[in-house]
């Protein structure tokens, strides 16, 4: 299993808002890590959504935000749209793990 | 604009090896690692290592350590993913990504559909 946790799935309908939650560790997130996160939509590749916590790429909608708190960090999605559908994934550093990249398990965003 | 371009399907019997390719074009290739990522089916995203162009240092996940080799070719902006000793368990989708240093991954290759079968 990860190293860092995210629920496996969430839900919301078109226009409300969702919480996806990871939660690491003091060899991660909790040793001041960034956390960066990923959209992964069925048939394409993985794509930068936030990065260094909670800043976005040109490009990426205002609708999706980040923060990072201690050893935990969330993505939050407002004003749900179908084309929302997919899995996120946060993604950080562990130096148990020899400075290694490492990603959560990922969580399946279902849009109603 | 930038892009990675990966190679194509490849299907390997247990015990072979395999190696893909990831094309960079758009930027200047020394300035960015080239990290690879791979998703079995219905799995997460799994890091697997990087490697810096400039220098040709290297990094890999303890899982793949002694089994994945990442090198490049400077002179056609290409990197290389071979792994060996292929299992059914390796059958995966193989991403490259680029990235400077610790920063998030900001853009992807088109994936690479490797299967390992008898």
């Amino acid at each position: 299993q990860s190293v860092l946790t995210q629920p496996p799935s969430v839900s919301g309908a078109p226009g409300q808002g969702v919480t996806i939650s990871c939660t690491g560790s003091s060899s991660n997130l909790g040793a001041r890590y960034d956390v960066h996160w990923y959209q992964h939509l069925p048939g394409t590749a993985p794509k930068l959504l936030i990065y260094a916590n909670s800043n976005r790429p040109s490009g990426v909608p205002d609708r999706f935000s980040g923060s990072k708190s201690g050893a935990s960090a969330s993505l939050a999605i407002t004003g749900l749209q179908a084309e929302d559908e997919g899995y996120y994934y946060c993604q950080s550093y562990d130096y148990r793990l020899d400075g290694s990249r490492v990603f959560g398990g990922g969580t399946k965003l279902t849009v109603l | 604009q930038v892009q990675l371009v990966q190679s194509g399907t490849e299907v390997k019997k247990p015990g072979a090896s395999v190696k893909v390719s990831c094309k960079a074009s758009g930027y200047s290739f020394s300035t960015y690692d080239i990290n690879w990522v791979r998703q079995a089916s219905g799995q997460g995203l799994e890091w697997m290592g990087w490697m810096n162009p400039k220098s040709g240092n290297t990094g890999y996940a303890q899982k793949f350590k002694g089994r994945v080799t990442l090198t490049r070719n400077s002179s056609t902006s290409t990197a290389y993913m071979e792994l060996s000793s292929v299992r059914s368990d390796d059958t995966a989708i193989y991403y490259c990504a680029r990235a400077r240093g610790l920063a998030g991954l900001d853009y992807w290759g088109q994936g690479t559909l490797v299967t390992a079968s008898s």
